[in-house]
């Protein structure tokens, strides 16, 4: 089944201590991106990935980390989270240059930094 | 002033109502719209997908793109209780980036 899945579901966690959220595709998707959901602010844009190697910027990247090794995987690493880190959070990929694909979401990780 | 702005609702309406959702947005390099469907306690999923400005229809759904006001719709008609959920607008300037800016979402209730 084609998917993009997310570890873990539900995170608790407390400030300062070292997190990694991952995320893998098995549709050879070259962009990949992270997003996280707010009550009031909708989807904001960590940082994407348009391929092995090259990442950017979203509209949120303070206090968050990202890497992409693999083009399957692009984990999202918060190295000393704080409360304001608390949020849900998804991985998405899409096809490059395919405007009509849009990108495919995974079920999401719901974080808590206490 | 944010990039896209979409008001959150909640809109309720009875079952068999055509319901309009709508965004504005600011900036005019814009090229791609989508909608995105998220039911609760789930990832969004790709509703309907508009390149530039003009009509699309897919069943129920239709999407609008008015460029020259920057502004776009979703219309659903004879809406469903299955149709409860929240809509996200999301645009993005070409096809060859990964930058995607969403609306916050309208949250949307069918009622039976």
């Amino acid at each position: 089944e084609a998917q993009v899945t997310q570890n873990p579901r539900y995170l608790i966690t407390v400030t300062g201590k070292k997190l990694t959220v991952t995320c893998s595709q098995n549709m050879n998707h070259e962009y990949m991106s992270w997003y996280r959901q707010d009550p009031g602010l909708g989807l904001r844009q960590i940082y994407y990935s348009m391929n092995v190697e090259v990442t950017d910027k979203g509209d949120v990247p303070e206090g968050y980390k990202v890497s992409r090794k693999e083009k399957r995987n692009f984990p999202l690493i918060l190295e000393s989270p704080s409360p304001n880190q608390t949020s849900l959070y998804f991985c998405a990929s899409s096809f490059r240059d395919r405007g009509s694909t849009g990108y495919t979401f995974g079920s999401g990780t719901r974080l808590t930094v206490v | 002033q944010k990039e896209v702005e979409q008001d959150p609702g909640p809109l309720s309406v009875p079952e068999g109502a055509i319901v309009s959702l709508n965004c504005t947005y600011s900036n005019s390099a814009f090229q791609y719209f989508m909608w995105y469907r998220q039911y609760s306690r789930k990832g969004p999923e790709l509703l309907m997908y508009t390149y530039s400005s003009g009509n699309k229809e897919d069943g129920r759904f239709t999407a609008q793109v008015d460029k020259s006001s920057k502004y776009i719709s979703l219309f659903i008609r004879d809406s469903q209780p299955s149709d409860s959920a929240t809509y996200l607008c999301a645009m993005k300037e070409g096809s060859n980036t990964g930058k995607l800016i969403f609306g916050q979402g309208t949250t949307l209730q069918v009622k039976p």
